[in-house]
């Protein structure tokens, strides 16, 4: 299937700092990418969504200044979560969503996730 | 508004089947995901139902009724890697899932 990366898998950082998350779709051109946090047992949470070459579009209640998505090419997007807070800690999940053989149209591939602890 | 309605929790033996429902409200529809979810780990994706009916892959079947608004997820001789969350999600009408809570799976011996 279709395969998306996402770097890095765990950080931890101080309070104050910003952290880069990298998502990258491996196999497939990604027209749309979706960024989604998700707290212990909760359900998945959709931030933002981005499209290629365009800003992204934020959910209700997403600080679209602290949570910095960029989306430039059709393989990669960004999300930059600036002067991380200790509640920021949480599992960042990226989704791609584009033309991939054998998948179904609008089907989301996941990435990994990430691991943001905040010191 | 938009809703999804599973159950939070349920436990199955090892080598038993398991049925998850899944009752949904959404401003339109596009068919409908089941992903699998384990413990620290993105989803994956299970089955997608668009029409109503079963659609059978192996171990797993979904069932979609779109008139109903009901789905669900059957899972035939469990296995114990089959402990996670399963997670179902139908598209709006703008082609967004829309994310429930989730059905954590408990597998006993």
């Amino acid at each position: 299937g279709a395969v998306v990366s996402q770097h890095p898998s765990r950080v931890i950082c101080k309070s104050g700092t910003s952290v880069k998350i990298e998502c990258r779709s491996l196999d497939f051109q990604a027209t749309t990418m979706f960024w989604y946090r998700q707290f212990p047992k909760q359900s998945l949470m959709l931030m933002a969504t981005s499209n290629e070459g365009s800003k992204a579009t934020y959910e209700q209640g997403v600080e679209k200044d602290k949570f910095l998505i960029n989306h430039a090419s059709l393989t990669l997007s960004t999300l930059t979560v600036t002067s991380a807070h200790p509640e920021d800690s949480s599992f960042y999940i990226c989704s791609a969503r584009g033309e991939f053989r054998g998948g179904f149209a609008y089907e989301q591939y996941f990435g990994p996730g990430t691991r943001l602890t905040v010191t | 508004g938009q809703n999804i309605d599973q159950p939070t929790e349920m436990t199955a033996t090892e080598g038993a089947i398991v049925q998850i429902n899944c009752t949904y409200q959404t401003s339109g529809f596009n068919g409908l995901f089941w992903y699998q979810q384990h413990a620290g780990e993105a989803p994956t994706f299970l089955s997608y139902n668009v029409l109503d009916g079963l659609e059978e892959k192996g171990r797993f079947s979904s069932f979609l009724s779109r008139s109903k608004g009901y789905s669900y997820l059957l899972l035939k001789e469990l296995q114990m890697k089959d402990s996670a969350s399963y997670l179902c999600a139908p598209l709006d009408s703008n082609y967004q899932l829309i994310w429930g809570a989730g059905t954590k799976l408990i597998i006993k011996p």
